[in-house]
C-alpha cells in the first residue's frame, strides 16, 4: 500500500484564487482527517470524518473552507478564496477507527499551499 | 477545549545525553495519549501510545494522571532522533478519534 495520498504536494496561487488539495486514504481505513501544519500554531485539525460522514468540523477557520467526502476513497479540501494566512501545510490522514479505540493515525506526505 | 502543552519549542542535546520531552494534557476523561515524530523528509508518524506501555527505538513515556503529563524520555540520545516531536491525546466520549496535537518540540542531538 502506498500508503495516503494527497496532491498536488506544492501550491502557489494568487490570494482570491480557488484551491482545491486532494487526499485518498488508506484503503480499508473509516476514519479520514485534515490537519493545518503553520509554525505559528503547529497542527490543528480542521474536520475529521468517520465513515464518509462529517463528524466534527469546529477546526474549519471560516466559511471560506468546505470539506467533503464523496466516498471511501476520496476527500477534497477546499478553499475559496485563498488569503495569504491560508499559506501553511494541509495534512491528511486516516485509520481505521473502532467504537471507543482510537486507531493509529496515518499521514500523507502533505501539500504546501503559498498563497501570494 | 482539550489542550495538549508542549513547552519547550526546540530541545537542543549532545549524543549519549539523556532527553525528555515534556507534555501536559487537559484533563476530561480518561483520554488516549501518544506520541508522534516527523524524521526529516518523512511523513509524520506514531512513536508510541501510553496504552501499549512499551519502549520504541530507547524512548518511554509514563502517564500520570494526577499531573496530566506524558512525558517523553529517552536515557541516551542518539543522532537519529533529531526530529520534530508531537504529544497528542484523544478527544472525548462523542469524539473519540479526534486527535489534538501540542506544537511540538523539535529535538537537534549534536554529536
Amino acid at each position: 500500500d502506498a500508503g495516503v495520498i494527497q496532491s498536488p504536494r506544492h501550491e502557489v496561487t494568487e490570494m482570491g484564487q480557488e484551491v482545491t488539495l486532494r487526499c485518498k486514504p488508506i484503503s480499508g481505513h473509516n476514519s479520514l482527517f485534515w490537519y493545518r501544519q503553520t509554525m505559528m500554531r503547529g497542527l490543528e485539525l480542521l474536520i475529521y470524518f468517520n465513515n464518509n460522514v462529517p463528524i466534527d468540523d469546529s477546526g474549519m477557520p471560516e466559511d471560506r473552507f468546505s470539506a467533503k467526502m464523496p466516498n471511501a476513497s476520496f476527500s477534497t479540501l477546499k478553499i475559496q478564496p485563498s488569503e495569504p494566512r491560508d499559506s501553511a501545510v494541509y495534512f491528511c490522514a486516516s485509520s481505521f477507527l473502532l467504537a471507543r479505540n482510537t486507531g493509529e493515525l496515518f499521514f500523507g506526505e502533505g501539500s504546501r499551499l503559498t498563497v501570494l | 477545549a482539550q489542550r495538549v502543552t508542549q513547552p519547550e519549542k526546540l530541545l537542543s542535546v549532545f549524543k549519549g545525553a539523556p532527553v525528555e520531552l515534556k507534555c501536559n494534557y487537559s484533563y476530561s476523561g480518561s483520554p488516549e495519549l501518544f506520541w508522534y515524530v516527523q524524521y526529516s523528509r518523512q511523513r509524520l508518524q506514531l512513536l508510541l501510545r501510553h496504552i501499549s506501555r512499551e519502549s520504541i527505538k530507547g524512548f518511554t513515556a509514563d502517564l500520570n494522571k494526577g499531573e496530566t503529563s506524558f512525558h517523553l524520555k529517552k536515557p541516551f540520545a542518539q543522532e537519529e532522533d533529531s526530529a520534530m516531536y508531537y504529544c497528542a491525546r484523544s478527544g472525548t466520549t462523542d469524539s473519540w478519534g479526534k486527535l489534538q496535537f501540542g506544537a511540538g518540540t523539535q529535538v537537534v542531538v549534536t554529536p
